[in-house]
């Protein structure tokens, strides 16, 4: 069965700083995505960033970018030039290319000090 | 575009009571799923709907959950009876059909509080 792990519950970064959070992932698929999801106290779940694991090219969004490295099934997330608004839960998840289903790690809570 | 929409955002209701949570998904979105996360613990996957058939029902806790999907629009999760532990936030999610990674958008979650 396929697994997603968070180990770090909780970070803080500075602001203006870069903070990574991490994770890593165990699946025998070959086909499969990646996914960063920010909860900020709202609740609503928004995507940050994707990535296709056929992809060697580490995908980009701005501020956000990941650190892919498929040997190692890890799918790192670093936040550069960290503002007050990027405070929130992350959840990294992963779907098999088959399935529509995600699969959530326990989640990361990212705090930004002025 | 209206996104995805729940209701309600909050109930609270007694031990043997039945709840019933409601996902309007985002219009045209042929895949629709339901997630909960219990206190303190990781998101996890209860069913996937593809228009009104269920795909994939794998996560479903027990029998007293009953989820539909009505014509292959809004979606229905209810809760009977409540226990205790069915405690938590669900959420509802929806996708286009297609290969890729193609993003699954999120409702604000109902949070339920069973007592």
């Amino acid at each position: 069965a396929q697994t997603v792990t968070q180990s770090q519950p909780e970070m803080s970064v500075q602001e203006a700083e870069t903070v990574t959070l991490s994770c890593t992932y165990d699946t025998s698929e070959s086909d499969y995505y990646l996914f960063w999801y920010k909860q900020p106290p709202s609740r609503q779940m928004i995507l940050v960033i994707r990535q296709e694991a056929y992809k060697q090219q580490n995908a980009t969004e701005n501020r956000f970018s990941v650190n892919f490295q498929k040997a190692a099934k890890s799918f790192s997330l670093k936040i550069s030039d960290s503002q007050l608004g990027d405070a929130a839960m992350y959840f990294c998840a992963y779907r098999a290319g088959n399935t529509g289903k995600l699969i959530f790690g326990q989640g990361t809570t990212l705090q930004v000090k002025p | 575009e209206a996104g995805v929409t729940q209701f309600p955002s909050h109930s609270v209701i007694e031990k043997g009571q039945t709840v019933t949570l409601r996902c309007d998904p985002i219009s045209g979105h042929d895949n629709l799923y339901w997630y909960r996360r219990v206190m303190g613990k990781e998101i996890k996957f209860l069913l996937h709907f593809v228009k009104e058939s269920k795909q994939d029902e794998s996560g479903m806790p027990n029998n007293r959950f009953l989820a539909e999907r009505t014509g292959g629009t809004y979606s229905t999760l209810k809760v009977q009876p409540a226990e205790l532990e069915d405690s938590g936030v669900y959420f509802c999610a929806s996708r286009v059909s297609g290969t890729g990674a193609t993003e699954a958008f999120f409702g604000q979650g109902t949070r339920l509080t069973v007592v």
